[in-house]
């Protein structure tokens, strides 16, 4: 079965500084694999994937991954934040070879950005 | 915005009531997924659905059960409702395997 962790429930980083948010991940086949952001009050929104090719993945607002299959890692990078990064990020794994297709959640980690 | 809808946004309810909740996916999206997030638990996934039919079940207790319909819409009944089934519900929509599309959620508080 598959699993995500993120194993930072909390990271602060002070504006302008780079900033890491850390994935691994286990599944039987090949991964699918995202991350989301949450606002306060607000539904999960989509910020990358990877699925196949590059290893470094480039989404939305400025944000980057790099997949990395010998550390079964998917960290999530920007080189300089911005304190409306402010938010909770979640990984999400999906299991290439799942037939039945379910896609599971790491519990997030909440990123503050110190202005 | 994501496209996909929820309703109702809020819902306050006593235990051992029943409750639905609805979610109209994507524009021609035809997997429905939902979700439940509480504060300890995190976003646990509950059931997939895909043009009709059941395809996945998470950590869906047997008090919880969900059906799409024809017009691919969704709802999730929560019935014989307790404290601990207070949280947020999310449903997502998506076209392939890709990435979800998440609706904007109910908030669910039983007293």
């Amino acid at each position: 079965a598959q699993s995500v962790a993120q194993p930072e429930d909390q990271v602060n980083v002070a504006e302008g500084n780079p900033l890491t948010v850390k994935c691994t991940y286990s599944v039987s086949g090949n991964p699918y694999l995202f991350w989301y952001v949450q606002y306060p009050n607000r539904g999960l929104q989509f910020l990358l994937k990877y699925i196949t090719g590059d290893n470094l993945v480039k989404g939305s607002y400025g944000f980057e991954a790099e997949f990395n299959k010998s550390q079964t890692s998917f960290h999530l990078k920007k080189p300089s934040a911005l304190v409306s990064d402010s938010a909770l990020y979640f990984c999400a794994v999906r299991d290439m070879r799942d037939r039945d297709d379910k896609i599971i959640f790491g519990k997030g980690t909440r990123l503050h950005i110190l202005p | 915005d994501s496209g996909v809808t929820q309703t109702p946004k809020h819902l306050i309810t006593a235990t051992g009531q029943r409750v639905t909740l609805r979610c109209s996916p994507r524009s021609g999206d035809l997997s429905v997924y939902w979700y439940q997030q509480s504060l300890d638990q995190g976003l646990q996934f509950l059931i997939h659905y895909y043009n009709g039919e059941e395809r996945a079940k998470g950590n869906i207790l047997e008090r919880f059960s969900a059906q799409q319909f024809p017009d691919l819409h969704s709802e999730l009944n929560l019935s014989s409702l307790e404290l601990g089934d207070s949280a947020l519900y999310f449903c997502a929509s998506s076209a392939d395997r890709g990435q979800q599309y998440f609706g904007p959620g109910t908030r669910l508080t039983v007293t």
